[in-house]
């Protein structure tokens, strides 16, 4: 297993605009996790699946962002009418556990720049 | 509220051992203390995670004092790759399973 990927890597578009992001966990983890992170700050904890289900939502997490993982695989985190202040680095992470906190392992992030 | 707050630079010479303390003053029982390290342009490695007394293994030891209001970081004889961000990050279980990072600590490893 190579970890966990996301798709695209940077994206730029212009405000308004809508942007999808992907990321496939490692296989067997049934847990999956998305964060924004800006520069010199930790990452900002978005929500999380636990298999297919969405367990938990930030406050932070508006009406324009949306978020699936169908089948309990791969997920998408999807913002509509992007503003400028969305531009930051997408995380995703996923883990294995059945109760508590497991080790996350982060993929690489997509960097969103709004102009 | 639940905050996490830890200092936002450390310098360090190679070989000597660096202490990075988190605070977390509205920990619950249950709620886990973690700990990533971060290189520019990457995500986050998991480097340690506990949540009482003492935990080791062979990169990192946490210490978590009884009252579990801060945790310590322990990184043993430091490198020049060391270098990095380090964040502490608290698992608010039992405040609705908020997951909140700290701000990080960038570490600075000096030669």
């Amino acid at each position: 297993d190579t970890g966990v990927s996301q798709n695209p890597r940077h994206k730029i578009t212009k405000r308004g605009q809508n942007v999808t992001f992907r990321c496939d966990p490692i296989s067997e983890h049934n847990r999956l996790y998305w964060y924004r992170q800006t520069l010199g700050q930790g990452p900002e904890f978005l929500t999380y699946f636990q298999n297919e289900a969405q367990l938990e939502k930030s406050r932070l997490l508006s009406d324009r962002f949306s978020a699936e993982r169908p089948k309990g695989s791969f997920s998408t985190l999807e913002i509509q009418r992007t503003e400028q202040g969305d531009s930051a680095m997408y995380l995703c992470a996923s883990s294995f556990e059945d109760r508590g906190l497991g080790e996350q392992y982060f993929g690489p992030g997509t960097r969103l720049t709004v102009t | 509220l639940a905050k996490t707050t830890q200092p936002i630079s450390m310098d360090s010479y190679e070989g000597q051992e660096v202490n990075i303390t988190c605070s977390h003053n509205n920990i619950a029982t249950n709620d886990y203390i973690t700990w990533y390290q971060q290189f520019p342009s990457q995500g986050p490695r998991f480097i340690i995670q506990g949540y009482k007394t003492k935990v080791t293994n062979e990169v990192a030891s946490l210490f978590i004092p009884a009252d579990r209001k801060s945790s310590t970081l322990s990184l043993p004889r430091v490198s020049l790759s060391d270098t990095a961000v380090y964040y502490c990050l608290v698992d608010y279980y039992n405040q609705g399973g908020k997951l909140i990072f700290g701000q990080g600590t960038e570490l600075s490893v000096k030669p």
